[in-house]
């Protein structure tokens, strides 16, 4: 079993739509990043959390330490937001700036126009 | 301020050859990661540099893998003797010194291409 699962591993949706992607993990962590990657692209940091909830923009993001379940929620969905989301965690050994992520497969959202 | 930058975005390798991938950090960060993302894979973290120390060199293969981050100049991955396995994307990350909130900044990635 991955320490890291996301869910669903692919995921459609209509522009405008309200989308929530998953991640659960299995170890303690200190801290759990959501991350983008488009197509052939690089890599972007969308949040970094070790509790409660965070917004910017469109993106939320929660985490419940006790279920160790994290949240992406996107609110009114653009075919821009087409990408994968990938969840990492640090786990709760590492310290300092030692980012040691482990890393969910990622999940691949469409946003049909 | 340019963020972290990689080159080159895409090698073309024949076996045996060797592969050098260049991460220059974002001005100010003195850490460096790299991973690897195997196609059809999730990330993996390779190794973790500061200037002039490897300091977690424990997701590095064994053999023909090495990494450097000298005083001066970019942190470089060097492979070794390439084979197709090896072909995949390697992404590199930087982040502020000790005692920084631990976000990641990472960069385009290099795509490495065995024939």
């Amino acid at each position: 079993k991955n320490e890291v699962e996301q869910s669903p591993q692919n995921l459609t949706a209509q522009e405008g739509e309200f989308i929530t992607i998953n991640c659960s993990y299995s170890v303690g962590i200190s801290a759990l990043h959501w991350l983008q990657q488009h197509p052939g692209g690089g890599i972007v940091s969308l949040f970094m959390l070790s509790s409660g909830k965070k917004k910017h923009g469109r993106l939320i993001a929660t985490i419940n330490i006790q279920e160790k379940h994290s949240s992406l929620h996107i609110t009114a969905s653009h075919p821009r937001d087409s990408a994968v989301y990938i969840c990492a965690v640090r786990t709760a050994i590492t310290t300092g700036a030692n980012s040691k992520l482990t890393f969910g497969k990622g999940i691949t959202l469409s946003v049909r126009p | 301020n340019a963020g972290v930058m990689q080159n080159p975005r895409h090698l073309v390798r024949r076996r045996g050859q060797e592969a050098r991938l260049r991460c220059s950090p974002m001005k100010g960060h003195s850490h460096v990661y790299w991973y690897r993302q195997l196609p059809e894979e999730g990330l993996k973290f390779m190794v973790y540099l500061q200037k002039e120390n490897i300091i977690d060199e424990s997701g590095m293969p064994k053999e023909r893998f090495s990494a450097e981050f000298p005083k001066e100049g970019p942190s470089i991955l060097r492979i070794q003797q390439v084979v197709r396995g090896d072909s995949a994307a390697y992404f590199c990350a930087s982040s502020p010194p000790q005692g920084n909130t631990g976000e990641l900044f990472f960069g385009e990635g290099s795509r490495l291409t065995v024939l």
